[in-house]
């Protein structure tokens, strides 16, 4: 167990919806980072918020939006769903604040998203 | 932006032969090079990860080796076991507007008893 909790284990919805995903990084840690999983494009970042920031974007599409809370939690929002948004969708944590190695990730158990 | 490439895709070894996994990066400013186990449907487990300032980092079976010149890390597990069978991935840590991994395309390894 990593620490890092995500919700929902599941979704299934449909073309056109609007869905939240939700991640607690682990206690303490300031970063959190999100990545989609899918089998034509691998493990891809999307995502990075620091302490409530947004720090880094990568490949995430406009339908696609994210934020972290003041404590420190986060939720991806996707909307306008398309079939090819099905996909595990994993988020990390790192950056403790009491200190220590700054750059190592720890995944959370992931939300498979299924788009019929 | 940094570009990952990892060999081979699938290695296929007998129980107690030993495993090697190689990454190539193109980014010389990385210096966080983490390998993650993956198994079906599971989660990305960090099993090992090395930083720039040392060459080789040993934990039980699993060692990882780096070559900063030539710009690439490798995985070793010995004495394979059938438990070690999963996907693994190299991801350098690209540290530009903050620290995202750059995951490679994976590694599926499996061990036959």
């Amino acid at each position: 167990d990593s620490g890092v909790t995500q919700t929902p284990k599941h979704l299934i919805t449909a073309t056109g919806q609007r869905v939240t995903l939700r991640c607690s990084p682990r206690s303490g840690d300031l970063s959190v980072y999100w990545y989609q999983q899918s089998l034509d494009q691998g493990l891809q970042f999307l995502i990075q918020y620091y302490n409530g920031e947004e720090r880094a974007k990568g490949n995430i599409l406009e339908r696609f939006s994210a934020q972290q809370f003041p404590d420190l939690h986060s939720e991806l929002n996707l909307s306008s769903l398309e079939l090819g948004d099905s996909a595990l969708y994993f988020c990390a944590s790192s950056d403790p604040k009491a200190g220590g190695p700054s750059d190592t990730q720890y995944f959370g158990p992931g939300t498979r998203l299924t788009v019929l | 932006g940094e570009n990952v490439e990892q060999h081979p895709s699938t290695l296929s070894v007998q129980e107690g032969d030993s495993a090697v996994i190689k990454c190539t990066y193109s980014d010389s400013a990385s210096n966080y090079f983490p390998w993650y186990k993956q198994e079906l449907g599971k989660r990305p487990q960090l099993i090992i990860d090395i930083r720039s300032n040392v060459g080789e980092k040993k934990d039980q079976r699993i060692a990882v080796t780096l070559n900063k010149t030539a710009k690439h890390f490798s995985l070793h597990i010995t004495e394979t076991q059938p438990e070690d069978s999963a996907v693994y991935f190299c991801a350098p840590l690209d540290y530009n507007q903050g620290g995202k991994l750059i995951f490679g395309q994976g590694t599926e390894l499996s061990v036959k008893p």
